[in-house]
C-alpha cells in the first residue's frame, strides 16, 4: 500500500518551455502533497506543501510564479515549471500522506533537464 | 529551526555485517517524529523507519533498528545482516508533531555494501 506515482520519469525540454510534473496517490487520499527539489549529491529541499483544495505554502526563497502548484484532487497534485531555464535542471520529488499521524510517501522523482 | 546533521557522508560494510549511521538533531519541542529514508540508485525514496519521540522503545524493522536518545538528541540506524541491495544514500529525517507537516532532511550517508 501506500502508492505515489510520479511523471514523467524524465524530460528533456528547450530553455522557455513550460514543463508539468504529475504525482499521483494510487491507494490512499492524499490530503497533503509535498514538492521536493534534489541536486546532484545532496538533500532534499521543500519547495511548497500544499493541501488538497487550497493554496500552495512555497518555502522561502522558492519563487511561486515559477513553480505553480495545483492539488485539485485527494490523489493528484501538478507541478509546473514555467518558463524553465537551464538553473531550473534538477530532480523533483513528490511526496504524500494522507493524515498527519502518517508518514510521507514519495514518488520515484523526475528528472528535468533544460538545454 | 530544526537541523538535522549526518556527520558520516560515507560508510562501508561487508555483506553480512552490521553496521551504524549516525544522526545528530537540535529542537526544542517535545513532540516530533524522526524517520530514515533509504534512496537506492533508482532515486525513489523509501521509508525504512520511523520513531515517535515519545515512545521510549526503539522502533524496530525487520533488520533495521535504531538506537533513540532523546535526552542526547541522537537517533542512529543500525543495520543488521547487511545485503547488496542496502546499498544506497541513507537521510534521516526530522517532522515536528505539533507544527506543520515539513520534514527536515539531514545531507545523507552513502553505504556501500561490500561482497
Amino acid at each position: 500500500g501506500a502508492v505515489v506515482s510520479q511523471h514523467p520519469s524524465w524530460v528533456i525540454c528547450k530553455s522557455g518551455t513550460s514543463v508539468k510534473i504529475e504525482c499521483r496517490s494510487l491507494d490512499f487520499q492524499a490530503t497533503t502533497m509535498f514538492w521536493y527539489r534534489q541536486f546532484p549529491k545532496q538533500s532534499l529541499m521543500l519547495m511548497a506543501t500544499s493541501n488538497e483544495g487550497s493554496k500552495a505554502t512555497y518555502e522561502q526563497g522558492v519563487e511561486k510564479d515559477k513553480f505553480l502548484i495545483n492539488h485539485a484532487s485527494l490523489t493528484l497534485s501538478t507541478l509546473t515549471v514555467t518558463s524553465a531555464h537551464p538553473e531550473d535542471s534538477s530532480f523533483y520529488i513528490c511526496s504524500a500522506r494522507d493524515t498527519r499521524e502518517q508518514p510521507q510517501h514519495f514518488g520515484d522523482g523526475t528528472r528535468l533537464s533544460i538545454l | 529551526a530544526q537541523t538535522v546533521t549526518q556527520s558520516q557522508p560515507e560508510m562501508s560494510v561487508q555483506e553480512a555485517e552490521t553496521v551504524t549511521l549516525s544522526c545528530t538533531y537540535d529542537t526544542s519541542e517535545s513532540d516530533y517524529y524522526l524517520f530514515w529514508y533509504k534512496q537506492p540508485p533508482s532515486r525513489q525514496m523509501i521509508l525504512v523507519i520511523r520513531q515517535e519521540a515519545y515512545k521510549q522503545q526503539n522502533a524496530t524493522e525487520n533488520r533495521f533498528s535504531v538506537n533513540f536518545q532523546k535526552a542526547a538528541k541522537s537517533f542512529s540506524l543500525k543495520i543488521s545482516d547487511s545485503q547488496l541491495g542496502d546499498a544506497a544514500m541513507y537521510f534521516c529525517a526530522y517532522r515536528s508533531g505539533s507544527s506543520g507537516d515539513k520534514l527536515t532532511f539531514g545531507t545523507g550517508t552513502r553505504l556501500a555494501v561490500r561482497p
